[in-house]
């Protein structure tokens, strides 16, 4: 079974400053994909950014870069020029690539991200 | 862009009610997906449905929970006698093979 893990529960950053969040998962699966999801105070679940594990580059979305390190199985956030609407919730994710298509996410537990004027 | 929709997006309920969930997904999606979050924790996984079948379920998903697929729109999560701690903010998610899952803006479900 895979297992994502966030070892940081809160962080905070002042506006306009960057900030990486951490995550690590565990799985003997060879392919797969790992997302970062926000969940802001209303509670929606937002795509941030995703990346493909056959992939060596590095997903970039705008202000948002992942650091894939698939060896060491870790898939790091950094969010650069950090903007108060970037106060969330952010889950890691992890999907297994089989034949069937329909895998469920394995989430972790999240880190509350704080951005401070 | 097209959505996911959930409703209701609250619903109070008796302990040992039914209670039946409600998700659009989108239109030319093929996977659908429940999810569960109980307030401060993790998002859980709790079925997967492919071609008017269940493709996975995990050990939440038990005897007391159903999904359909009704028609061509709907699809569905039934609990069929609720238990305080069924409590939880419940996610709808569709998707397209190994594309993002969208999800709806959830369910928060309110056991009493």
């Amino acid at each position: 079974a895979q297992t994502v893990t966030q070892s940081q529960p809160e962080m905070s950053v002042q506006e306009a400053e960057t900030v990486t969040l951490s995550c690590t998962y565990d799985t003997s699966e060879n392919n797969y994909y790992l997302f970062w999801y926000k969940q802001p105070p209303s509670r929606q679940m937002i795509l941030v950014i995703r990346q493909e594990a056959y992939k060596q580059q590095n997903a970039t979305e705008n202000r948002f870069s992942v650091n894939f390190q698939k060896a060491a199985k870790s898939f790091s956030l950094k969010i650069s020029d950090s903007q108060l609407g970037d106060t969330a919730m952010y889950f890691c994710a992890f999907m297994a690539q089989t034949q069937g298509g329909s895998e469920k996410l394995v989430f972790g537990k999240g880190t509350k991200l704080t951005v401070n004027p | 862009e097209p959505e996911v929709t959930q409703t209701p997006s609250h619903q109070v309920t008796q302990m040992g009610q039914e209670v039946i969930l409600r998700c659009v997904p989108i239109s030319n999606h093929l996977y659908f997906y429940w999810y569960r979050q109980i307030l401060g924790q993790k998002v859980e996984f709790l079925v997967s449905f492919y071609n008017n079948e269940i493709s996975e379920k995990s050990e939440i998903f038990d005897d007391q929970f159903s999904v359909e697929r009704p028609d061509g729109s709907n699809f569905t999560l039934k609990i069929r006698s609720t238990k305080l701690e069924d409590s939880a903010m419940y996610f709808c998610a569709s998707g397209v093979g190994y594309q993002p899952q969208h999800f709806g803006d959830g369910t928060r479900l309110s056991i009493l």
